[in-house]
């Protein structure tokens, strides 16, 4: 059982252009939460989702940042016209919505020059 | 590829016990490691871990990494009902990889 996806692993994006993270949930999990990681070693909630639905986008900026989780494919995060401040570390984490646990992805590292 | 394996998965506790909680690793670079704490919504950081041997403390929490043997334990003394969540440990190399975390449900 393959655990959760994140790709790509890196991303380089210039600032203006778009940046699109893909992330898998495990087999049979059906909600994806993503993270932004802190610099003081914190994790920032952004956005819950379920299949096609958006449960929770709280943490998530109001301008840029969107989130999606189609019935078929993967959740994909896209922020649209990245500035620097945007470079962080990206974590995906699904749960089967049945228990608390989260299963954490390995991450997709954004830098934007 | 580098891995992060927490034990036990689950742990149920009466109020007043002590418990420890164990995160084992395989990393290359490895750089600190990291204990959290999932209830809600982000995981609250509770700990990190560069040095091997030297205790890290925080009220009834404390943890130590061994890195010579590659892994590290949580401990929480005198549990209460509000420690029950579910505790990560993530090992930060060239990336930051969590294990599967243990669910600790603490009762009255």
């Amino acid at each position: 059982n393959a655990g959760v996806m994140q790709n790509p692993r890196h991303l380089v994006r210039r600032r203006g252009q778009e940046a699109r993270l893909r992330c898998s949930p495990m087999k049979g999990h059906s909600h994806v939460y993503w993270y932004r990681q802190l610099p003081e070693e914190g994790l920032k909630f952004m956005v819950y989702l379920q299949k096609e639905n958006i449960i929770d986008e709280s943490g998530m900026p109001k301008e840029r940042f969107s989130a999606e989780f189609p019935k078929e494919g993967p959740s994909i995060l896209r922020i649209q016209q990245v500035v620097r401040g945007d470079s962080a570390a990206y974590f995906c984490a699904s749960s089967d919505g049945t228990k608390e646990t989260q299963y954490f992805g390995p991450g997709t590292r954004l830098l934007v020059l | 590829e580098d891995k992060v394996v927490q034990s036990p998965l689950s742990l149920v506790v009466h109020e007043g016990d002590t418990v420890t909680l164990n995160c084992s690793y395989e990393v290359t670079n490895f750089r600190s490691l990291l204990w959290y704490k999932q209830e809600k919504k982000a995981p609250t950081f509770l700990f990190m871990l560069t040095s091997s041997g030297i205790e890290k403390k925080s009220g009834r929490l404390s943890s130590i990494l061994d890195k010579k043997e590659l892994f590290s334990i949580l401990n929480i003394t005198a549990t209460q009902t509000g420690d029950s969540a579910v505790y990560l440990c993530a090992v930060r190399s060239n990336d930051m990889r969590f294990g599967a975390g243990t669910r600790l449900t603490v009762k009255p």
